[in-house]
């Protein structure tokens, strides 16, 4: 079946410019994550759905970023006015329930010149 | 301390050998381990599931240790394709927390 699909697949972008990443999850998953991975580095954790809530956005980095998600199904992650050290790429991943396993997207690599 | 703990790397593997390497964790309530490898440039792929009892799919054998709260994650016969970052993942508090990932290098 179809696995978890991210667009644009790749983005470059002027500094100060605002970016909109998006997510398609597994057809059914519940549970949708967003992480940054900057070059060389590990997961960092973003922010959590469940269902259309979003019970942790503890890893937001700052109030330029944003996310929803509607309809359980499709999520937007919205950076405003970029900066350059939000260059890496933004991975979503989604799962049938909130502690199981994640099926992870082929990502969006940002590049903010 | 972070919540799952990985040894970075690299461990370097002659083709053949084997390698295991650990992951551990924080909360003593985590239920449910992951180990994922992750090649470079791409995202994580789900490698197996942890068992409480242990679990091996082929040449990868998966143990969990609750009383000294690690999970380990051994490779047999270590293939040139099986050069990766691995990470663990652990239940942690209602969510998935990733371990920074230890890398492996099997070299010819």
């Amino acid at each position: 079946g179809a696995g978890v699909s991210q667009s644009p697949s790749n983005k470059v972008t002027e500094k100060g410019k605002d970016v909109e990443l998006r997510c398609d999850p597994i057809s059914g998953h519940t549970a949708l994550y967003w992480y940054r991975q900057r070059l060389g580095q590990g997961l960092e954790f973003l922010i959590y759905f469940q269902g259309n809530s979003a019970p942790d956005k503890s890893g937001l980095p700052s109030d330029r970023f944003s996310a929803e998600r509607t309809g359980e199904s499709v999520s937007t992650l919205t950076i405003q006015r970029t900066q350059q050290e939000d260059s890496a790429v933004y991975l979503c991943a989604s799962s049938l329930a909130g502690d199981g396993e994640q099926y992870f997207g082929p990502g969006t690599r940002l590049t903010v010149t | 301390r972070k919540e799952v703990e990985q040894d970075p790397g690299p461990f370097n593997v002659p083709e053949g050998a084997t390698v295991a390497f650990n992951c551990t964790y924080s909360n003593s309530a985590s239920q449910s381990f992951f180990w994922y490898r992750q090649d470079c440039r791409k995202e994580p792929k789900l490698l197996m599931s942890v068992y409480s009892s242990g679990n091996e799919d082929g040449r990868f054998t998966a143990q969990l240790n609750r009383a000294s709260q690690y999970i380990s994650l051994l490779i047999r016969d270590s293939k040139l394709s099986d050069s990766a970052t691995y990470l663990c993942a652990v239940n942690s508090w209602g969510k998935l927390q990733f371990g920074a990932g230890t890398q492996v290098v099997v070299t010819p």
